[in-house]
């Protein structure tokens, strides 16, 4: 099925650094998604994305957090500065126009020492 | 607002057996509900979707679940169960439309026991 890859699958840095999390969607799709998941319990909604605008973002997307696809490359979520609640795996997901279907990546686990 | 709740956090079968992991859901309006399936380490994969229509909807791998409506659930269940099932599923719904995120219950970790 359709593959969203996610780069790198785990990255530790100190708290206060900055961190690029990548994304690279299925081809064709439109919408993109960025999810939290601390480790056993359930996945988080942050943020979605569309034409280049984010629609809707939870309480959990900090001022810290931005995202951004440039020029249709990779869908990236930045935090600077990193805190240590921020550690978790984060899900990259992307869906078609007009599809409910989110199709995740395997995640990215950052720890944030 | 809406919201997934899936009451057991833990399940054990033994290999063979049936299953049925359960899901409840509040929602004002028509949602989409999904199961996805959460394998160690990886993402999350689609094991089925409701839309409209038959309220028994087929997935992957002998997966199937049932909407009901005036309970506000959608049980996955599976008829015989085999070791590699061995997961944590995710009941989820979202709304209708598109870039419509989906709310995700607490999961369930699910155990095959031989």
């Amino acid at each position: 099925g359709p593959k969203v890859l996610q780069i790198p699958s785990h990255q530790i840095i100190d708290m206060g650094q900055m961190v690029t999390l990548n994304c690279d969607p299925v081809s064709n799709h439109l919408y993109f998604y960025w999810y939290k998941q601390i480790l056993g319990q359930q996945m988080e909604f942050l943020v979605n994305f569309y034409n280049g605008k984010v629609m809707e973002k939870s309480k959990l997307f900090k001022d810290q957090f931005s995202v951004e696809r440039p020029d249709g490359s990779y869908f990236t979520l930045k935090i600077q500065p990193t805190a240590l609640e921020d550690s978790a795996v984060y899900f990259c997901a992307s869906s078609p126009l007009g599809g409910n279907t989110l199709y995740f990546g395997a995640g990215t686990r950052l720890s944030v020492l | 607002a809406q919201s997934v709740t899936q009451p057991d956090a833990r399940v054990t079968v033994s290999e063979g057996a049936s299953l049925q992991l359960r899901c409840k859901y509040s929602y004002s309006g028509t949602p989409y509900l999904f199961w996805y399936v959460q394998y160690p380490r990886q993402g999350l994969q689609l094991l089925l979707k409701y839309y409209s229509g038959d309220p028994v909807v087929q997935g992957v791998n002998g997966f199937e679940a049932e909407f009901i409506k005036s309970n506000s659930s959608f049980h996955l269940r599976k008829a015989s169960v085999h070791w590699s099932d061995s997961a944590v599923y995710f009941c989820a719904v979202s709304a209708q439309g598109g870039s419509a995120k989906l709310i995700f219950g607490e999961g369930t970790k699910l155990t095959v026991s031989s």
